[in-house]
């Protein structure tokens, strides 16, 4: 079955750019999408297509794709941002949803 | 409000089965496709099943293909999955997703969860 792989952790001070990235086969063909989600908390989208970015998502997340690879890149870390983020996607027929299997960001 | 609300969670034996409920409200349900995605205490999260906006066309992952089932009542504006053969490997919180407009592969409303434990 198709598998999306993320980093299990990253760790970076406040202010400084994190970079979380996410590896699958179909990537080339099909969209990545990104949520952060905190403890005891769902899912909140925050790059569509990519890296677009939905109303009320700070400037300082940002979204890109090259090859295989997705990045998600926040800048300016805060605080706030510790969270585990997950990428999603679709195998190559784009029929089955597929999650990464989250990367959890420490703020140190 | 925009929201969606599950229910149904809770304790069940290995070999049992359960119903969820998914309540949608403040937007039409009927014109948007649905899914299911669940987390096992302290994994990550899994996308179980799919259902388009008129109930044509559903997707299982492998792991729960022929022993769970969703559908819809769009008149009811709700969501349901029905868990047969429960497995301890089933417990998880179970959130109602919606899918994002129609050629969109995002989830963009998610439900608070309902949680599942399948154990003796």
């Amino acid at each position: 079955s198709y598998e999306l792989t993320q980093p299990p952790s990253v760790s970076v001070s406040p202010g400084q750019t994190a970079r979380i990235t996410c590896s699958g086969d179909a990537l080339p063909k099909q969209y990545a999408y990104w949520y952060q989600q905190k403890p005891g908390q769902a899912p909140v989208l925050v790059i569509y297509t990519d890296s677009e970015r939905p109303s009320g998502i700070p400037e300082r997340f940002s979204g890109s794709s090259s090859g295989t690879t997705v990045t998600l890149t926040i800048s300016g870390v805060q605080a706030e941002d510790e969270a585990d983020y997950y990428c999603q996607s679709a195998d190559s027929s784009g029929t089955y949803v597929v999650f990464g299997g989250g990367t959890k960001l420490t703020v140190l | 409000e925009v929201q969606l609300v599950e229910s149904g969670g809770g304790l069940v034996q290995p070999g049992g089965s359960l119903r969820l409920s998914c309540a949608a409200s403040g937007f039409t349900f009927s014109s948007y496709s649905m899914n299911w995605v669940r987390q096992a205490p302290g994994k990550g999260l899994e996308w179980v099943s799919y259902i388009s906006t008129s109930s044509s066309t559903m997707y299982y992952a492998d792991s729960v293909k022929g022993r769970f089932t969703i559908s819809r009542d769009n008149a009811k504006n709700s969501l349901y999955l029905q868990m047969n053969s429960l497995r301890a490997e089933d417990t998880a919180v179970y959130y109602c997703a919606r899918l994002a407009a129609a050629g969109m592969g995002y989830f963009d409303l998610w439900g608070r969860g309902t949680l599942v434990t399948v154990s003796s």
